[in-house]
């Protein structure tokens, strides 16, 4: 079985903060994917990479950024925390067409 | 172009109904249309997918049909069970990437 496993369940940070987020893929892929999931909004794309130390905005890029410096692992990084970034924060990669999810990390922003 | 929109944004069904949720598209360069499943507390799981070469697929009681020159596709859950209780997202597939729907909030009732 493909896993993903996302750092934590729920977070919670100060307006300012630099928080990271951080997601684990076990499968040896290549894609790996970053989405924000809003009532109403569905999943919006943040950032993507395609393979080590590459990465693509996606729609929603402003206020995060991404590190891949492993094949496994795919950071989300918001620089200053604003409380418009409260969200559900999920982790994806990719075989052929199929993305395979981590559980998500709750970020709330106070 | 690149929008996926989904409908209805909520549904409630009876225990053993006809569940149907519908999504629409306009960019032509979509070529898979995967549906995913997310239960509370965890990440989508792909559910059932569909190429744009063919009308209809059918997995036990989910059916994704597709009408290519409505640009249009749609899941239908058959003898719905409270345990489908779940949102649903559609899919399309372009680039190596996935563009979502807004979801739709299942609820079975019993």
């Amino acid at each position: 079985d493909v896993k993903v496993t996302q750092s934590s369940r729920y977070l919670v940070k100060r307006t300012g903060e630099k928080v990271f987020l951080e997601c684990v893929q076990d499968m040896d892929h290549e894609n790996m994917f970053w989405y924000r999931q809003d009532p109403g909004l569905g999943l919006r794309l943040i950032y993507f990479s395609y393979d080590v130390k590459m990465k693509e905005k996606g729609d929603i890029p402003e206020g995060y950024s991404v590190s891949r410096e492993k094949k496994e692992r795919f950071s989300l990084i918001l620089e200053s925390a604003s409380t418009n970034q409260t969200s559900m924060y999920l982790c994806a990669s990719r075989l052929s067409h199929e993305q395979y999810f981590g559980p998500g990390t709750r970020l709330t922003v106070t | 172009q690149q929008q996926v929109k989904q409908s209805p944004q909520s549904l409630i069904v009876q225990k053993g109904g006809i569940s149907i949720i519908n999504c629409a598209y306009e960019n032509t360069a979509f070529d898979y249309f995967p549906w995913y499943q997310q239960f509370p507390g965890k990440g989508p799981a792909l559910l059932i997918a569909i190429r744009p070469d063919v009308s209809e697929k059918k997995e036990g009681r989910f059916t994704i049909s597709f009408n290519k020159s409505a640009k249009q596709f749609s899941l239908h859950i058959m003898d719905s069970q409270p345990g489908d209780s779940a949102t649903y997202f559609c899919a399309a597939h372009t680039g190596g990437k996935l563009i979502f729907g807004q979801g739709t909030e299942l609820s079975v009732k019993p």
